[in-house]
């Protein structure tokens, strides 16, 4: 059965620092791709998708995100973080036959940022 | 501006009620969905439709019912058999076979 699994539950960063958040799908092809950020109480805004051709790809906010065949990932990265992008962040598969449909979505990280 | 609109915010259910969830797109989108999250986990499907007129079961479907008159709006009953409906429900919509999910700002469900 098709699967996205996020390993980190929870990430803490300081302010100014790196951050790469981990994606690992189960799909029988190469699916399309996604990331998605939610604020408390809010819907999901999305980031970044994965569809074919360049496997780095670059989304809205400084975020972005590479997509490893090999390693079946698709980690999302930000080279400086803003207190602002604390926040919960979901990954998300679809199979390549329907894109943007029957999303499958990973049990998200919850992103933490100290000043 | 286009988007989706959920109604209301916050709802509250007694005990053998059924309650309904307003979701209204004004993207054109054809395809809508309903997902459940709760605390610590990923969302859920509930129903999802592709059309007009035709909706199809999700992941979670018992207890839940939809329906899909008209194009904009894809509304989510949740019935006195969901014995637990305490959770944050969000709708979503997309053109059928091609852009990502937008998604409401969602409601949350909780029981008195």
């Amino acid at each position: 059965a098709q699967s996205v699994t996020q390993p980190d539950i929870h990430i803490t960063v300081s302010e100014g620092a790196s951050l790469e958040l981990r994606c690992n799908y189960s799909y029988g092809a190469t699916p399309y791709l996604f990331w998605y950020v939610q604020s408390p109480g809010q819907g999901l805004q999305l980031l970044l998708k994965y569809f074919s051709g360049d496997t780095l790809v670059q989304g809205i906010k400084g975020f972005e995100a590479e997509f490893k065949r090999s390693q079946s990932s698709f980690n999302l990265r930000k080279p400086s973080v803003h207190w602002s992008d604390a926040a919960e962040y979901f990954c998300a598969g679809a199979n390549n036959n329907n894109a943007g449909n029957m999303l499958t979505f990973g049990g998200g990280t919850r992103l933490m940022v100290k000043p | 501006d286009g988007g989706i609109t959920q109604s209301p915010k916050y709802l509250f259910r007694k005990e053998g009620q059924n309650v309904t969830l307003s979701c209204e797109q004004n993207l054109n989108h054809d395809a809508m969905y309903w997902y459940r999250q709760d605390p610590g986990q990923g969302l859920r499907l509930i129903y999802y439709s592709q059309i007009v007129n035709d909706f199809q079961k999700g992941d979670i479907a018992e207890g839940y019912s939809v329906s899909r008159e008209k194009k904009e709006s894809f509304p989510l009953t949740v019935t006195s058999a969901q014995k637990n409906p305490t959770a944050f429900y969000l709708c979503a919509s997309n053109p059928r076979g091609g852009e990502p999910q937008h998604f409401g700002d969602g409601t949350r469900l909780s029981i008195l």
